[in-house]
């Protein structure tokens, strides 16, 4: 069982590059959402997704984007990388509303670099 | 607006010896409480979760947690900790009902020694 599939796990950009993350995940989760990971910041939600076609932004939302347009996928995109961009970006998934939401599953991580 | 406080970055404990991580919590409405763990890169998973009911929760690992409404508080124990127990964990909330967001703390790492 795969659970939540998260490529690549490193990345090296430079200012001004663009990319996507991708995260994938195989239990049939309504919910999926974002998270970058700074030191002495804790974990910051980026992005989230409450099914597909629908998003909504979280804490830090700015010079990422995202779409949901199936169940298993929710990529996100740097549109223009900046160096206050490098972080460890996490995908999580949960089965959904109510005593499920806080439940989440976690792929292991991608590393960003941005030079 | 919901927001959580971990009050220690760091812990350094013997093995075998108790340890307690605290972690304070504000929401405005009901909360849901969770403890994930995070070992040396990986992803996060969880140790145990607060929906309601007994105050006293039971995870994985040994680890216990104790919800405490009056002081908005939800620390977590063991009693004899492991080498293997050295990790990063967090505590999390997310308002019940709907689709909730859910706020993490900054982490606290816990360094057994052996």
């Amino acid at each position: 069982n795969a659970g939540v599939t998260q490529t690549p796990k490193f990345q090296v950009l430079k200012t001004g590059q663009s990319m996507t993350l991708q995260c994938a995940q195989d239990m049939n989760h309504e919910y999926m959402s974002w998270y970058r990971q700074d030191p002495g910041m804790g974990l910051r939600l980026i992005h989230y997704s409450v099914g597909a076609g629908i998003t909504d932004q979280g804490e830090v939302p700015n010079g990422y984007n995202v779409s949901r347009s199936t169940t298993e996928d929710f990529p996100l995109r740097l549109l223009s990388a900046a160096p206050s961009q490098t972080s460890v970006y996490f995908c999580a998934s949960s089965k959904g509303q109510g005593v499920n939401t806080g439940e989440l599953f976690f792929g292991e991580g991608s590393r960003l670099t941005v030079l | 607006a919901q927001s959580v406080t971990q009050l220690d970055s760091q812990v350094p404990v013997f093995e075998e010896a108790p340890v307690e991580l605290r972690c304070n919590y504000s929401s405005s409405v009901s909360v849901y409480l969770f403890w994930y763990v995070q070992y040396p890169n990986q992803g996060l998973q969880l140790l145990l979760k607060y929906l309601s009911g007994s105050t006293l929760v039971k995870g994985i690992n040994g680890f216990e947690a104790e919800f405490n409404k009056s002081q908005t508080s939800f620390h977590l124990r063991k009693p004899s900790v492991h080498i293997s127990d050295t990790a990063e964990y967090f505590c999390a909330v997310s308002s019940t009902g709907g689709y909730q967001k859910v706020t993490f703390g900054i982490g606290t790492k816990l360094q057994v020694i052996p």
